[in-house]
C-alpha cells in the first residue's frame, strides 16, 4: 500500500540552526508530495508541495525536493526561528480517485531562543 | 468566515453515547474530507465527499461511524455508541474540485470519551 515515513521526533534546535526533517514514501505510481504544518493551537496548513520528480517546493524559507530515485521529500530550512516551532507532516496524494492525503506520523519541532 | 469551520471545538461524552460533529467547508468547495488524528494512529483518512455523494468511505473504522453531506455544503460525522478508542481530534478539509487542488483544514473537534 501507499505510506509515508518521517524521522522520529521530537526535534529540538537552537535558533538559526539548520533544519532537516526526513521523509520517505512508498507508493505505486507517482504521487504529489506535501508538507503540512500544525502550529500550536491551530489547524493544519499547507506549507509546500511538489507534483512531479525533481520539482522543488518552497515557502517561508523551507524547501523540499521531490526525489523519485530515493523516494524522498526531505524538508530543509537554513536558519530556523522560534516561530517555526510546530508539528510537521509529510503527505502524499494521487491525482486520481478521492485524492485523499496519506500522512506520515508527524515530527514535533521545538526551536529554543 | 473564509475558512473551514468545525463545531464543536471540544466534546466530552460518556462511553456509549452518540455524538455528532459538524463541518462547514469553504463556500464553493465541492470536495470534503474527514480525517482523524489520534496518538496511536497519527492522521488517518475517514471519508471523502464529492458533492453530496461519498464515493470513498474506506477509512471509516467501523459501522458505528457514518457521515452525510447535504446541499453540497455542510457535513456531519456521527459516531454511535462511542468507545474510548474513538477519542481523537477529528479534522475536516475541503478543496475546490478534483485536479490536485490543496486541501484546506479546519481546526478540528477534540473528542474525549470518558
Amino acid at each position: 500500500g501507499n505510506s509515508v515515513t518521517q524521522m522520529e521526533g521530537p526535534v529540538t534546535l537552537s535558533e538559526e540552526a539548520f533544519l532537516t526533517i526526513n521523509c520517505t514514501y512508498t507508493a505505486t505510481g507517482y504521487p504529489s508530495l506535501f508538507w503540512y504544518v500544525q502550529y500550536p493551537g491551530e489547524g493544519l496548513q499547507l506549507l509546500l508541495k511538489a507534483t512531479k520528480a525533481d520539482d522543488k517546493g518552497s515557502n517561508k524559507g523551507f524547501e523540499a525536493t521531490y526525489r523519485k530515485e530515493t523516494t524522498s521529500f526531505h524538508l530543509e530550512k537554513g536558519s530556523v526561528q522560534v516561530s517555526d516551532s510546530a508539528v510537521y507532516f509529510c503527505a502524499l496524494q494521487f491525482s486520481q480517485g478521492a485524492q485523499k492525503l496519506v500522512f506520515g506520523q508527524g515530527t514535533r519541532l521545538t526551536i529554543n531562543p | 468566515g473564509a475558512g473551514v469551520s468545525q463545531s464543536p471545538s471540544n466534546k466530552v461524552t460518556e462511553k456509549g453515547k452518540d455524538v455528532e460533529l459538524r463541518c462547514d467547508p469553504i463556500s464553493g468547495h465541492t470536495a470534503l474530507y474527514w480525517y482523524r488524528q489520534s496518538l496511536g494512529q497519527g492522521l488517518e483518512f475517514l471519508i471523502y465527499f464529492q458533492g453530496n455523494s461519498a464515493p470513498d468511505k474506506s477509512g471509516l473504522p467501523s459501522d458505528r461511524f457514518s457521515a452525510e453531506r447535504t446541499g453540497g455544503s455542510v457535513s456531519t460525522l456521527t459516531i454511535q455508541r462511542t468507545q474510548q478508542e474513538d477519542s481523537a481530534v477529528y479534522l475536516c478539509a475541503s478543496s475546490p474540485s478534483l485536479g490536485n487542488q490543496p486541501q484546506h483544514f479546519g481546526d478540528g473537534t477534540r473528542l474525549s470519551i470518558l
